[in-house]
């Protein structure tokens, strides 16, 4: 059974660091084809990628983001961790870890879908 | 990046209607385009995978079509506990974008 758990402050101060941790099981970060994602979702809004990160510890970010962001994993202890530099009340959302399934076809490429999600944690900037 | 668009932004329909959703990208994405549900207060579940590809145990109401720019969702017939929001999301090698959302409402 594959489940996600989002843990981390739930009120930050503008400018200041934001640390994630997503605490996962029923699956490993070391198994090839495996992912881990961020996502966020300000309150009433649509959701929005943050970043990856993949089983043989490449990383990708959201352009629009990439300057303020950091994916780290720890395989041994089944986490993934977020950081989000220079907090602003924009960044209020609640934020989601994901498993990401990976697929790849010689033809084709690859096949990316997120097929679990955590709870998600909310997350308010604020002074 | 790539750009999604959503159209309708919200609909209502009634119990037992077919429901419609598209999906605009700004560029050709071949079928890299998953369709997720969202019911209030919980996180995405993924039902359509690579643009008409079912996720399993998701109901055999829900379809998805397209390819290059242009995609469809279907809910053949719409449920009491299909009312949530949908929303389309592509992927460029790694790098992934949402769609704004559909909020499907019971009329």
């Amino acid at each position: 059974q594959v489940t996600l758990r989002e843990s981390g402050p739930a009120l930050v101060k503008p400018t200041q660091t934001l640390t994630l941790t997503c605490t996962f099981s029923g699956f490993s970060l070391s198994t090839s084809g495996m992912c881990v994602s961020w996502v966020r979702q300000p309150p009433g809004k649509a959701l929005e990628w943050l970043a990856l990160i993949d089983w043989d510890d490449d990383k990708y970010y959201s352009t629009s983001l990439k300057t303020r962001l950091t994916i780290s994993k720890d395989t041994s202890k089944n986490q993934v961790v977020l950081t989000m530099t220079n907090m602003d009340p924009v960044d209020t959302a609640t934020y989601y870890c994901a498993r990401i399934r990976e697929d790849y076809d010689i033809l084709t490429g690859y096949h990316l879908y997120f097929d679990y999600w955590g709870q998600g944690t909310l997350v308010t900037v604020s002074s | 990046d790539i750009q999604m668009t959503q159209s309708p932004s919200s609909l209502s329909a009634s119990v037992g209607d077919r429901v419609t959703i598209t999906c605009q990208a700004s560029q050709d994405i071949s079928n890299y385009l998953n369709w997720y549900q969202q019911k209030p207060g919980k996180a995405p579940k993924l039902l359509i995978y690579d643009a008409s590809n079912l996720e399993t145990g998701v109901p055999s109401r829900f379809s998805g079509s397209g390819s290059g720019t242009d995609f469809t969702f279907t809910i053949s017939s719409l449920q009491p506990e299909d009312i949530a929001t949908y929303y389309c999301q592509q992927y460029d090698n790694h790098l992934f974008t949402f769609g704004p959302g559909t909020k499907v409402d019971i009329k």
